[in-house]
């Protein structure tokens, strides 16, 4: 099963950078890391993913460590809208995407 | 382009009824899946399907649930005789290739159903 660990809850200032760890300690060499978020009463939405170097879209950055055994997303500048549950999965066998609880993420005007 | 869609997206229904849920995948991705998420629960997967086959079905939490998926496009799942447990969000999600690629799943808004 996918085993990440997240903190449960963060806060971030509006208009400041959002940094939001994960562990996943027991990841295997070819296992992606995935972010997704989900705003209340809204479907999961896609962030980004990597395997083994530092990626960046319009959303966000992933920085992954040269162990692969944590990663940090980071929002670089935090809005009101970026206020959601933010899922860090690691682990797709057979194709099912394990999310656990999450890290529910408030930004604070 | 459009993406994952859903219906309804909200449905009230009565214990011992049979519900029927909607799927509209993003044309042309294989692989589709369902999913439930249980208020203030983590995603729970329920079943796969590759075109209109359905590889994996171990999810499904038992005989009273069953889905199918037709032309390789639209996807029912199907409740019968609902019980008050089953009341949960129930995503769909679709993909371009499915199994044996990692790839991106992307999500529907869900149905939210309410077994009184």
């Amino acid at each position: 099963d996918a085993k990440t660990t997240q903190p449960p809850s963060m806060d971030c200032a509006e208009g400041r950078a959002a940094n939001l760890p994960c562990n996943h300690s027991t990841i295997s060499g070819n296992e992606y890391v995935y972010w997704y978020r989900q705003i209340h009463s809204q479907g999961p939405q896609y962030i980004i993913h990597g395997l083994k170097n530092n990626e960046t879209n319009e959303m966000a950055s992933l920085i992954i460590t040269e162990d692969r055994k944590s990663s940090t997303l980071i929002l670089p500048h935090a809005t009101l809208r970026d206020t959601a549950v933010y899922y860090c999965i690691v682990r797709v066998p057979r194709n099912q995407f394990y999310f656990g609880t999450g890290t529910s993420l408030t930004v604070i005007p | 382009g459009a993406g994952v869609s859903q219906s309804p997206s909200n449905k009230v229904t009565e214990k011992g009824k049979d519900v029927e849920l909607r799927c509209d995948p993003i044309s042309g991705h294989t692989a589709l899946y369902w999913y439930r998420q249980s208020l203030g629960q983590g995603l729970e997967f329920l079943i796969y399907f590759q075109g209109n086959s359905a590889p994996d079905k171990s999810g499904l939490p038992s005989d009273r649930f069953s889905a199918e998926r037709t032309g390789g496009s639209v996807s029912t799942l199907t409740i019968q005789r609902t019980q008050q447990e089953d009341s949960a969000v129930y995503l769909c999600a679709s993909s371009p290739r499915g199994r044996g690629y990692q790839e991106t799943q992307y999500f529907g808004p869900g149905t939210r159903l309410l077994v009184l």
